[in-house]
């Protein structure tokens, strides 16, 4: 089954404690995207990947690392969380052809204390 | 800058009503897509349709129907006879060609459907 997963799907966690959200997809897709999602605000683009090694900053980079060493995995890195990046989290995946629509996995849910 | 506003926040409306839920974008670009995607109560985002900025012919799916008008940038979704599983959060998206793809993508605040049985 085509599929974009994320884990953890849920955390709670306590500021400054670093942490790696997950995500891989069993597509071969070239382009991989992070985007973080916030009441009002809708989903905004953390980062984003156009293919192994190539990785450039969406619209609220800011306290995220990503990495993209295998064309099917691309980790969402929290060096030092803060409260304020406290959200629902989505990853996404797409074929450098069929860009848009993307591919999008279920979430995952990060509390920071 | 690119921009998407979903001007409405929230909607209710009664079983079996029809709805339009609109969306106005804001870019310079003369390429562009626009989409929409429905996040039910469960969370996961389902891709409801694509639309190209060269193709303002509008589309009826089943019960669902966009209307594409560059003259007002607006690009709306209808939903006909409205269905209890229709309730949803519906985000609109702008997706903008940068560099080698249309890798920057731009959503809407999105707008809550609660329909009612």
């Amino acid at each position: 089954e085509a599929q974009v997963t994320q884990n953890p799907r849920y955390l709670i966690t306590v500021t400054g404690k670093k942490l790696t959200v997950t995500c891989s997809q069993n597509m071969n897709h070239e382009y991989m995207s992070w985007y973080r999602q916030d009441p009002g605000l809708g989903l905004r683009q953390i980062y984003y990947s156009m293919n192994v090694e190539v990785t450039d900053k969406g619209d609220v980079p800011e306290g995220y690392k990503v990495s993209r060493k295998e064309k099917r995995n691309f980790p969402l890195i929290l060096e030092s969380p803060s409260p304020n990046q406290t959200s629902l989290y989505f990853c996404a995946s797409a074929p450098w052809w069929a860009n848009p629509p993307q591919h999008f996995g279920d979430g995952t849910r990060l509390s920071i204390l | 800058a690119q921009k998407v506003t979903q001007a409405q926040t929230e909607i209710s409306v009664v079983e079996k009503e029809d709805v339009t839920l609109d969306c106005v974008y804001e870019t310079r670009d003369t390429t562009y897509y626009l989409f929409w995607y429905k996040q039910p109560p469960s969370g996961e985002l389902v891709f409801l349709i694509r639309r190209n900025s060269f193709d303002e012919q509008n589309e009826i799916s089943g019960r669902y129907s966009w209307n594409f008008q560059k003259s007002t940038s607006s690009f709306n979704f209808t939903i006909t006879a409205s269905q209890v599983v229709d309730s949803a959060v519906y985000f609109c998206a702008l997706s903008v060609f940068s560099k080698t793809s249309y890798d920057k993508v731009i959503f809407g605040p999105g707008t809550s459907l609660s329909v009612i049985p």
